[in-house]
């Protein structure tokens, strides 16, 4: 969904590097999503954020952070990269206006490899 | 614990038959559930939605069933075609999170 962008699409690191994954949207939602997703495995939440002053822990928090720069941008951080965080990385978004119904629309993903 | 699963993690269909792709849920106090479809190097994509007072929804050749008393969700896709060939998710409403499955690996043969 061009609405929701990622960045980098790709990325090769080393283990312990710090680094950053960027999302931005211009679908006007309060809410968003950082999900994980292994081969052959559905996504995992990491991190949600409902508004701008709310950041919440997802299933497998450890390990990351996040910040919620404005209401379109949230960044995922991988504090000390390690190999068994090389996944797809997917940003998601929501309203939860008056026709709330929790349908997320996501970007396109970023693979990240940890060397 | 509570999961959204899949009965089958591969599908493959003749083009033009209809597919059917099943998910089972277990939190009977879900009221939302959705179905997305992941082609290769992609994100998901929105596909279909149904509220838990439904038992029925249609949309352009894809109708998602759901029945409560087993607690289970199904899409079917019409006529299915190669552009359909994807991963479908399906994914469970709670507290404005989505609790997703393992996903079903549709192949359409030519």
């Amino acid at each position: 969904d061009a609405d929701v962008t990622q960045t980098p699409r790709n990325r090769i690191t080393k283990t312990g590097k710090r680094i950053m994954l960027e999302c931005s949207q211009t679908k006007g939602h309060d809410r968003m999503y950082w999900y994980r997703q292994d081969p052959g495995l559905g996504l995992r939440l990491i991190y949600y954020s409902f508004d701008v002053k709310d950041i919440n822990k997802g299933e497998i928090s450890d390990g990351y952070s996040v910040s919620r720069q404005a209401q379109a941008k949230f960044s995922l951080s991988l504090e000390s990269a390690i190999p068994n965080q090389t996944a797809l990385y997917f940003c998601a978004t929501s309203d939860s206006g008056w026709l709330r119904t929790d349908t997320q629309y996501f970007g396109p993903g970023t693979r990240l490899t940890v060397l | 614990g509570e999961s959204v699963g899949l009965h089958l993690p591969t599908l493959s269909v003749q083009e033009g038959d209809n597919s059917i792709i099943n998910c089972a849920y277990s939190n009977s106090a879900s009221d939302y559930f959705i179905w997305y479809k992941q082609e290769s190097g992609k994100g998901p994509q929105f596909i279909i939605d149904i509220r838990s007072n439904m038992d029925k929804r249609q949309g352009q050749r894809v109708t998602v069933l759901l029945n409560k008393t087993v607690k289970h969700l199904s899409l079917q896709i019409a006529a299915t075609q190669p552009g359909d060939s994807a991963v479908y998710f399906c994914a469970e409403s709670r507290g404005g999170k989505l609790i997703f499955g393992q996903g079903t690996e549709l192949s359409v043969k030519p």
